[in-house]
Protein backbone atom coordinates (compact mmCIF):
# COMPACT_ATOMS: atom_id res chain seq x y z
CA UNK A 1 0.00 0.00 0.00
CA UNK A 2 1.05 3.60 -0.63
CA UNK A 3 2.30 5.68 2.06
CA UNK A 4 4.52 8.34 3.14
CA UNK A 5 6.98 8.38 6.00
CA UNK A 6 8.07 12.46 7.83
CA UNK A 7 10.97 10.41 10.15
CA UNK A 8 11.36 13.83 12.02
CA UNK A 9 8.10 14.42 14.30
CA UNK A 10 10.07 17.86 15.52
CA UNK A 11 12.91 20.01 14.13
CA UNK A 12 14.41 23.10 16.00
CA UNK A 13 16.72 25.26 13.94
CA UNK A 14 18.46 28.90 14.64
CA UNK A 15 17.47 31.72 12.18
CA UNK A 16 19.54 31.57 9.33
CA UNK A 17 20.30 28.45 9.45
CA UNK A 18 19.87 25.80 7.01
CA UNK A 19 17.03 23.26 6.78
CA UNK A 20 15.99 20.19 5.18
CA UNK A 21 13.12 17.89 6.00
CA UNK A 22 13.14 14.73 5.20
CA UNK A 23 10.23 12.29 3.34
CA UNK A 24 10.03 8.72 2.72
CA UNK A 25 7.55 7.39 0.22
CA UNK A 26 6.11 3.91 -1.10
CA UNK A 27 4.33 4.11 -4.16
CA UNK A 28 4.42 1.32 -6.70
CA UNK A 29 4.21 3.75 -9.84
CA UNK A 30 5.64 6.88 -10.79
CA UNK A 31 4.89 9.39 -7.73
CA UNK A 32 3.23 12.68 -7.51
CA UNK A 33 4.75 14.34 -4.51
CA UNK A 34 3.94 17.33 -2.46
CA UNK A 35 4.92 19.58 0.29
CA UNK A 36 2.36 21.37 1.65
CA UNK A 37 2.87 23.97 4.81
CA UNK A 38 0.43 24.40 7.59
CA UNK A 39 0.08 27.45 9.70
CA UNK A 40 -2.37 28.46 12.62
CA UNK A 41 -5.53 29.26 11.15
CA UNK A 42 -4.62 28.98 7.75
CA UNK A 43 -5.28 26.37 4.86
CA UNK A 44 -2.72 24.10 4.01
CA UNK A 45 -0.04 25.83 1.19
CA UNK A 46 1.20 24.08 -1.63
CA UNK A 47 5.20 25.09 -1.19
CA UNK A 48 6.19 22.25 -4.25
CA UNK A 49 5.26 19.73 -6.42
CA UNK A 50 6.80 16.75 -8.97
CA UNK A 51 5.43 15.16 -11.43
CA UNK A 52 8.36 14.55 -13.62
CA UNK A 53 10.94 15.83 -15.12
CA UNK A 54 13.52 17.52 -13.80
CA UNK A 55 13.80 15.82 -10.19
CA UNK A 56 15.11 19.58 -8.18
CA UNK A 57 11.99 21.37 -7.80
CA UNK A 58 11.89 24.95 -6.77
CA UNK A 59 8.87 26.42 -4.60
CA UNK A 60 7.63 29.64 -3.14
CA UNK A 61 9.12 31.08 -0.30
CA UNK A 62 12.84 30.03 -1.20
CA UNK A 63 12.13 25.93 -0.61
CA UNK A 64 13.11 23.32 -2.99
CA UNK A 65 13.11 19.43 -2.45
CA UNK A 66 15.24 17.25 -4.66
CA UNK A 67 13.17 13.65 -6.16
CA UNK A 68 15.53 10.61 -5.49
CA UNK A 69 14.15 7.43 -6.90
CA UNK A 70 16.57 5.16 -5.55
CA UNK A 71 15.98 6.33 -2.05
CA UNK A 72 12.87 6.84 -2.58
CA UNK A 73 12.92 10.25 -0.66
CA UNK A 74 11.77 13.68 -1.65
CA UNK A 75 13.37 15.81 1.14
CA UNK A 76 12.74 19.44 1.73
CA UNK A 77 15.12 22.09 2.06
CA UNK A 78 16.00 26.07 2.32
CA UNK A 79 19.46 27.88 2.85
CA UNK A 80 18.52 30.13 4.94
CA UNK A 81 15.48 29.65 7.51
CA UNK A 82 13.35 32.42 8.59
CA UNK A 83 11.27 33.02 11.72
CA UNK A 84 7.97 33.00 9.83
CA UNK A 85 9.00 29.37 8.17
CA UNK A 86 8.47 28.16 11.87
CA UNK A 87 4.79 25.94 11.22
CA UNK A 88 3.82 22.25 10.50
CA UNK A 89 5.35 20.55 7.25
CA UNK A 90 3.78 17.97 5.29
CA UNK A 91 5.22 15.66 2.74
CA UNK A 92 1.93 13.98 0.37
CA UNK A 93 1.56 11.46 -2.23
CA UNK A 94 -0.98 11.14 -5.12
CA UNK A 95 -2.49 7.94 -5.44
CA UNK A 96 -5.14 8.43 -7.85
CA UNK A 97 -6.10 8.31 -11.50
CA UNK A 98 -4.66 11.75 -11.71
CA UNK A 99 -2.03 13.65 -10.42
CA UNK A 100 -3.55 15.62 -7.32
CA UNK A 101 -6.14 13.16 -7.06
CA UNK A 102 -6.34 11.27 -3.67
CA UNK A 103 -3.15 12.61 -1.41
CA UNK A 104 -2.01 10.39 1.22
CA UNK A 105 -0.08 12.56 3.88
CA UNK A 106 2.96 11.88 6.22
CA UNK A 107 2.42 12.38 9.87
CA UNK A 108 4.09 15.92 9.31
CA UNK A 109 6.97 17.88 11.14
CA UNK A 110 6.73 20.79 13.35
CA UNK A 111 9.37 23.06 12.38
CA UNK A 112 10.68 25.70 15.31
CA UNK A 113 12.61 28.34 14.56
CA UNK A 114 14.95 30.07 17.25
CA UNK A 115 16.11 33.85 16.79
CA UNK B 1 -4.11 32.12 -5.82
CA UNK B 2 -7.30 30.23 -5.44
CA UNK B 3 -9.37 30.77 -2.27
CA UNK B 4 -11.12 27.94 -0.48
CA UNK B 5 -13.40 28.97 2.21
CA UNK B 6 -15.21 27.01 4.93
CA UNK B 7 -17.94 27.33 7.62
CA UNK B 8 -18.08 27.29 10.29
CA UNK B 9 -14.60 27.86 11.79
CA UNK B 10 -15.58 25.76 14.77
CA UNK B 11 -18.60 24.52 15.77
CA UNK B 12 -19.66 23.14 19.42
CA UNK B 13 -22.42 20.82 19.40
CA UNK B 14 -24.27 18.25 21.65
CA UNK B 15 -24.03 14.83 21.67
CA UNK B 16 -26.15 13.16 19.09
CA UNK B 17 -26.98 16.41 17.10
CA UNK B 18 -25.76 16.91 13.62
CA UNK B 19 -23.80 19.64 12.31
CA UNK B 20 -23.01 20.76 9.31
CA UNK B 21 -20.01 21.90 7.69
CA UNK B 22 -19.61 23.65 4.11
CA UNK B 23 -16.74 24.10 2.10
CA UNK B 24 -16.63 26.59 -0.78
CA UNK B 25 -14.63 27.71 -3.51
CA UNK B 26 -14.72 31.44 -4.00
CA UNK B 27 -12.66 32.20 -7.28
CA UNK B 28 -13.10 28.77 -9.45
CA UNK B 29 -14.93 25.75 -9.52
CA UNK B 30 -14.07 22.33 -8.27
CA UNK B 31 -16.29 19.30 -9.85
CA UNK B 32 -14.01 17.51 -7.17
CA UNK B 33 -13.55 18.29 -3.28
CA UNK B 34 -12.17 15.98 -1.20
CA UNK B 35 -13.16 15.92 2.59
CA UNK B 36 -10.27 15.54 5.36
CA UNK B 37 -10.20 14.54 8.75
CA UNK B 38 -6.94 15.70 11.35
CA UNK B 39 -6.87 14.88 14.57
CA UNK B 40 -4.27 16.48 16.78
CA UNK B 41 -0.38 16.36 16.02
CA UNK B 42 -1.45 13.99 12.95
CA UNK B 43 -1.56 13.83 10.13
CA UNK B 44 -5.05 14.73 7.40
CA UNK B 45 -7.24 11.59 6.89
CA UNK B 46 -8.92 11.54 2.97
CA UNK B 47 -12.44 10.69 4.27
CA UNK B 48 -14.49 10.56 0.91
CA UNK B 49 -14.21 12.55 -2.61
CA UNK B 50 -17.16 14.43 -3.25
CA UNK B 51 -17.80 14.94 -6.99
CA UNK B 52 -20.61 17.36 -8.20
CA UNK B 53 -23.56 15.91 -9.15
CA UNK B 54 -22.90 12.27 -7.93
CA UNK B 55 -22.51 10.19 -5.04
CA UNK B 56 -19.38 10.76 -2.86
CA UNK B 57 -16.57 7.96 -2.72
CA UNK B 58 -15.81 7.45 0.63
CA UNK B 59 -12.29 5.48 1.78
CA UNK B 60 -12.34 2.46 3.23
CA UNK B 61 -13.90 2.22 7.49
CA UNK B 62 -15.43 5.90 6.91
CA UNK B 63 -19.02 5.47 7.97
CA UNK B 64 -20.93 6.98 4.92
CA UNK B 65 -23.81 7.33 6.98
CA UNK B 66 -22.64 8.85 9.33
CA UNK B 67 -20.75 11.55 7.13
CA UNK B 68 -23.02 12.53 4.54
CA UNK B 69 -21.30 14.71 1.99
CA UNK B 70 -23.09 16.70 -0.59
CA UNK B 71 -21.81 18.56 -3.10
CA UNK B 72 -24.66 20.37 -5.44
CA UNK B 73 -22.42 22.56 -7.65
CA UNK B 74 -19.36 23.63 -8.62
CA UNK B 75 -18.49 25.99 -5.92
CA UNK B 76 -20.15 24.14 -2.64
CA UNK B 77 -19.48 20.66 -0.79
CA UNK B 78 -21.14 20.26 2.84
CA UNK B 79 -20.40 17.71 5.06
CA UNK B 80 -22.71 16.85 7.32
CA UNK B 81 -21.42 14.63 10.61
CA UNK B 82 -24.90 12.88 12.05
CA UNK B 83 -26.03 11.90 15.41
CA UNK B 84 -22.41 13.27 16.02
CA UNK B 85 -20.67 11.74 19.47
CA UNK B 86 -17.26 12.98 21.48
CA UNK B 87 -14.95 10.58 18.98
CA UNK B 88 -16.45 12.71 16.40
CA UNK B 89 -14.41 16.13 17.60
CA UNK B 90 -11.91 16.55 15.60
CA UNK B 91 -10.51 19.17 12.68
CA UNK B 92 -12.27 18.66 9.14
CA UNK B 93 -10.71 19.83 6.47
CA UNK B 94 -11.70 20.58 2.89
CA UNK B 95 -9.88 20.65 -0.46
CA UNK B 96 -10.84 21.43 -4.45
CA UNK B 97 -9.38 20.15 -6.99
CA UNK B 98 -7.86 23.02 -9.45
CA UNK B 99 -6.31 20.82 -11.76
CA UNK B 100 -2.91 20.54 -10.92
CA UNK B 101 -3.12 21.95 -6.98
CA UNK B 102 -5.88 20.75 -4.68
CA UNK B 103 -6.31 23.72 -2.57
CA UNK B 104 -7.35 23.64 0.92
CA UNK B 105 -9.67 25.44 3.08
CA UNK B 106 -8.65 27.03 6.36
CA UNK B 107 -10.78 23.89 8.41
CA UNK B 108 -13.29 23.40 10.84
CA UNK B 109 -12.87 22.44 14.56
CA UNK B 110 -15.63 20.11 16.18
CA UNK B 111 -16.29 19.62 19.46
CA UNK B 112 -18.98 17.44 20.58
CA UNK B 113 -19.58 17.64 23.86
Amino acid sequence: AQSVTQPDIHITVSEGASLELRCNYSYGATPYLFWYVQSPGQGLQLLLKYFSGDTLVQGIKGFEAEFKRSQSSFNLRKPSVHWSDAAEYFCAVGRGSYNTDKLIFGTGTRLQVFP
Amino acid sequence: GAVVSQHPSWVICKSGTSVKIECRSLDFQATTMFWYRQFPKQSLMLMATSNEGSKATYEQGVEKDKFLINHASLTLSTLTVTSAHPEDSSFYICSADAGEEQYFGPGTRLTVT
